[in-house]
């Protein structure tokens, strides 16, 4: 079964800093994977997916992530984090036979001023 | 589009009361999921229909908690009775075939007293 591991409930950092999120996953096919933020008292918004074209792929709001088939990662980052990048984040990645998601327990960012 | 609409958007009721939450997907989507989010628990998938037929109940808690679909534009989640370990945000999403980006409505958030 496949699964999704995000490193780090929460995560502090500066603003102006880089934002690193870490997202490792496990599946026996190419998969396809994803990163959603969720602001406070809102829904799931997606922020950037990978679907097998390039390695990079860049999302909304300067985010980006890159997909390492060898190190079954697919961490999310930011040069420069904003105080309105505060959130929670969550990486998934697609079941392809059955259009389910496989969700990380997701991690809060929190952006110190 | 007007996006995944959820409605009630707050919802407050006593222990025992029925409450029923209600989605309308994406028009043209023919994936549509019920998840609960809790931070005990983090997001669950609870439900999830393809063309208006529930593919996987694995999800549902409890015999309490029933799902439909009776047409592509509309679904219900209804719990009956509702006890207050239900208290939780329940979001809607839907997808469409090709593409298993899911997109996600507002939530319902449940108070049960």
């Amino acid at each position: 079964a496949q699964s999704v591991t995000q490193l780090g409930s929460h995560v502090s950092v500066s603003e102006g800093a880089l934002v690193l999120l870490r997202c490792n996953y496990s599946s026996s096919v190419p998969p396809y994977l994803f990163w959603y933020v969720q602001y406070p008292n809102q829904g799931l918004q997606l922020l950037l997916k990978y679907t097998s074209a390039a390695t990079l792929v860049k999302g909304i709001n300067g985010f980006e992530a890159e997909f390492k088939k060898s190190e079954t990662s697919f961490h999310l980052t930011k040069p420069s984090a904003h105080m309105s990048d505060a959130a929670e984040y969550f990486c998934a990645v697609s079941e392809r036979s059955n259009y389910q998601l496989i969700w990380g327990a997701g991690t809060k960012l929190i952006i110190k001023p | 589009d007007a996006g995944v609409i959820q409605s009630p958007r707050h919802e407050v009721t006593e222990m025992g009361q029925e409450v029923t939450l209600r989605c309308k997907p994406i028009s043209g989507h023919d994936y549509l999921f019920w998840y609960r989010q809790t931070m005990m628990r983090g997001l669950e998938l609870l439900i999830y229909f393809n063309n208006n037929v529930p593919i996987d109940d694995s999800g549902m808690p409890e015999d309490r908690f029933s799902a439909k679909m009776p047409n592509a534009s509309f679904s219900t989640l209804k719990i009956q009775p509702s006890e207050p370990r239900d208290s939780a945000v329940y979001f809607c999403a839907s997808s469409f075939w090709g593409d298993e980006t899911q997109y996600f409505g507002p939530g319902t958030r449940l108070l049960v007293l």
